[in-house]
């Protein structure tokens, strides 16, 4: 069965201050991994996408890394600011894009 | 980046009435259209994916005669929750793909649904 775990479920960290959340698959066959941050009440925006090939991509502050072969991927998160307080989920597709594995999500919470 | 919009952004119904979402793609062709729902605190769960001009594809345990999806054009789809329940409460998202689009696929922002 296709699974993507995320951990921490959940996190505080202070305003300033860096963080790594992290993403487990065990997707098959494996086509890109992506990030999304969803603000509350609201669809979740890309943050990052990576296939096979590709095995860190960043997006301003973010930096996602993957790699392939132990089936892990991270999003760190640099000067954190208090509007990246979100969830942050790792979604991993099996094909070129329609078919998703939503990972449980990670809620961070970026306090003054 | 493309555009999805959804209206309405939430809603209140009375159990037994049905209710309709639209999902709008603002500046693309979106041949491909997905529903998504999510409960507090959980993530997104497909419920049914839709072509233009097709029938909708539903997940398994989506009851396909109680959310009726109608992509009638390549920049509008609609779900409609029939005989709505509180259970059905939840928070509703689409999302779209283009034409010859490899990975990406944009999401609305969201319909707040709730049935009292």
């Amino acid at each position: 069965k296709n699974q993507v775990e995320q951990s921490p479920q959940s996190l505080i960290i202070l305003e300033g201050k860096n963080c790594t959340l992290q993403c487990n698959y065990t997707v098959s066959p494996f086509s890109n991994l992506r990030w999304y941050k969803q603000d509350t009440g609201r669809g979740p925006v890309s943050l990052t996408i990576m296939t096979f090939s590709e095995n860190t991509k960043s997006n301003g502050r973010y930096t996602a890394t993957l790699d392939a072969d132990t089936k892990q991927s991270s999003l760190h998160i640099t000067a954190s600011q208090l509007s990246d307080s979100a969830s942050y989920i790792c979604v991993v597709s099996t094909d070129a894009g329609n078919m998703l594995t939503f990972g449980g999500g990670t809620r961070l919470m970026v306090k003054p | 980046g493309a555009v999805v919009s959804q209206h309405p952004s939430w809603v209140i119904c009375k159990s037994g009435t049905s209710v309709k979402i639209e999902c709008r793609s603002l500046d693309f062709q979106a041949t491909t259209m997905f529903w998504y729902r999510q409960f507090p605190k959980q993530s997104l769960m497909l419920m049914a994916t839709s072509n233009e001009g097709s029938k909708a594809t539903y997940e398994q345990g989506v009851e396909k005669d109680k959310f009726l999806i109608n992509h009638a054009s390549l920049t509008l789809s609609t779900l409609t929750v029939t005989s709505a329940h509180p259970e059905d409460s939840s928070f509703y998202i689409c999302s779209a793909r283009g034409t010859g689009w490899v990975y990406e696929q944009y999401f609305g922002p969201g319909t707040r649904l709730t049935v009292t």
